[in-house]
């Protein structure tokens, strides 16, 4: 099983400012990994996919980047409804396997 | 628009079965492959099956495998997880999730509470 890590669990930021959150795979995984978004209270949201794309109506400050083992989703300028729980997610092989998270609160 | 609706959950004593269901609309359900995705209270999410379009093929989770079993009916546009043998650690919301590789759509979630 390919085990994520995401770093750092919490990341206090203010309205405005950018955010860079980090996913690391204990085995490569290519480029095939998402990132989610969860807002309290919400299923979770398909951000980026193949490290790198935005899925359809994400806005363009969401970016992602990487490949292999290490991999990053930055913020470029944090909205009020930004403020939320990160996932990524390897889809490499079986098991499917998320980080354990990454949440983004108002500083 | 793509809608899932997750039904079937509840309080159910350790050892006790569950069925979820999950029903589809706004796609063509029978030409995409299904999951289950899981969240413990306060907890990140965790993959727990896969069903291929067809229903042929279906991986699980080893923390659930022998005891759920995933199902589909392409007739009825519907999701099904079967679960048996509950245990404390299978409390949770559980999410259908569109999607073979990345999950694209996914419903608001089923809690589901195992307890005496």
């Amino acid at each position: 099983e390919i085990v994520m890590t995401q770093s750092p669990a919490t990341l206090s930021v203010s309205p405005g400012e950018r955010a860079t959150l980090s996913c690391r795979a204990s085995q490569s995984v290519s480029s095939n990994l998402a990132w989610y978004q969860q807002r309290p209270g919400q299923a979770p949201r398909l951000l980026i996919y193949g490290a790198s794309t935005r899925a359809t109506d994400i806005p363009g400050r969401f970016s992602g980047s990487g490949s292999g083992t290490e991999f990053t989703l930055t913020i470029s300028s944090l909205q009020s409804e930004d403020f939320a729980v990160y996932y990524c997610q390897q889809y490499y092989n079986w098991p499917r396997t998320f980080g354990q998270g990454t949440k983004v609160e108002i500083k | 628009e793509v809608q899932l609706v997750e039904s079937g959950g509840g309080l159910v004593q350790p050892g006790g079965s569950l069925r979820l269901s999950c029903a589809a609309s706004g796609f063509t359900f029978k030409s995409y492959e299904m999951n289950w995705v899981r969240q413990a209270p306060g907890k990140g999410l965790e993959w727990v099956s896969y069903i291929s379009s067809g229903g042929s093929t279906v991986y699980f989770a080893d923390s659930v495998k022998g005891r759920f079993t995933i199902s589909r009916d392409n007739a009825k546009n519907s999701l099904y997880l079967q679960m048996n043998s509950l245990r404390a650690e299978d409390t949770a919301v559980y999410f259908c999730a569109s999607g073979y590789q990345l999950l694209s759509h996914w419903g608001r979630g089923t809690l589901v509470t195992v307890s005496s």
